[in-house]
């Protein structure tokens, strides 16, 4: 079945480094999704990308979706201790599933002060 | 998204009880999504609803797990004789009319979490 898998797992960075997580589907996607979720908390939309090959900027985060659109990322610059929280790639199913969102595994992000 | 309301937030269930869980979709959304987040791990698409009607439940266990979006009111996840590998966070989210694959998302509530002792 349609898998998307993020890597790495989890990350541990010191305030400042920078912080990317990947996103990878078995299969050809639609639009990418990116939501992040904070320990206890629920998943927050934070932005869809459409385009092959799109780049969005939203303050420290860029997110990239790939030119075969099978993958995407997410690149903090410059992590805050609000960075902290686990943060998902999601997009529709394909063939008889485009009415559910798949959710990639995660990467948990983790920021020492 | 605070517009999707869960209830409640926290429920405690011994095993063999019912389990019941609500939810409200944001005003304008009429399409609603139900997943499943075990303990330090992603979110597993359960159930997606329309007013009335069951659109996909191809993520739903087959048996004590049913889900209903009535005319009227919120939608209902059912547990029925819960056991200990219920214990989860359930998350209900809601999208305006419009295919996935057409650029709509979705957007969650807090979420409710069951805890089967």
């Amino acid at each position: 079945g349609q898998q998307v898998m993020q890597i790495p797992q989890y990350q541990h960075v010191q305030e400042g480094e920078d912080f990317t997580t990947y996103c990878n589907s078995s299969t050809t996607l639609s639009n990418i999704q990116w939501y992040k979720q904070r320990p206890g908390g629920h998943p927050v939309f934070l932005i869809q990308l459409v385009k092959s090959g799109e780049v969005k900027k939203q303050k420290r985060l860029t997110f990239q979706f790939g030119e075969a659109k099978k993958n995407s990322s997410l690149h903090i610059t410059a992590t805050q201790t609000t960075d902290v929280g686990t943060y998902f790639c999601a997009g529709p199913g394909y063939g008889g599933a485009t009415n559910k969102l798949i959710f990639g595994t995660g990467t948990l992000l983790a920021v020492q002060p | 998204n605070a517009g999707v309301m869960q209830n409640p937030r926290h429920l405690v269930r011994r095993r063999g009880q019912e389990a019941r869980l609500r939810c409200s979709p944001m005003k304008g959304h009429s399409h609603v999504y139900w997943y499943r987040q075990l303990p330090e791990e992603g979110l597993k698409f359960m159930v997606y609803l329309q007013k009335e009607n069951i659109i996909d439940e191809s993520g739903m266990p087959k048996e004590r797990f049913s889900a209903e979006f009535p005319k009227e009111g919120p939608s209902i996840l059912r547990i029925q004789q819960v056991v200990r590998g219920d214990s989860a966070a359930y998350f209900c989210a809601s999208s305006r009319p419009g295919a996935l694959i057409s650029g709509n998302t979705i957007y969650f509530g807090e979420g409710s979490w069951l805890t089967v002792v």
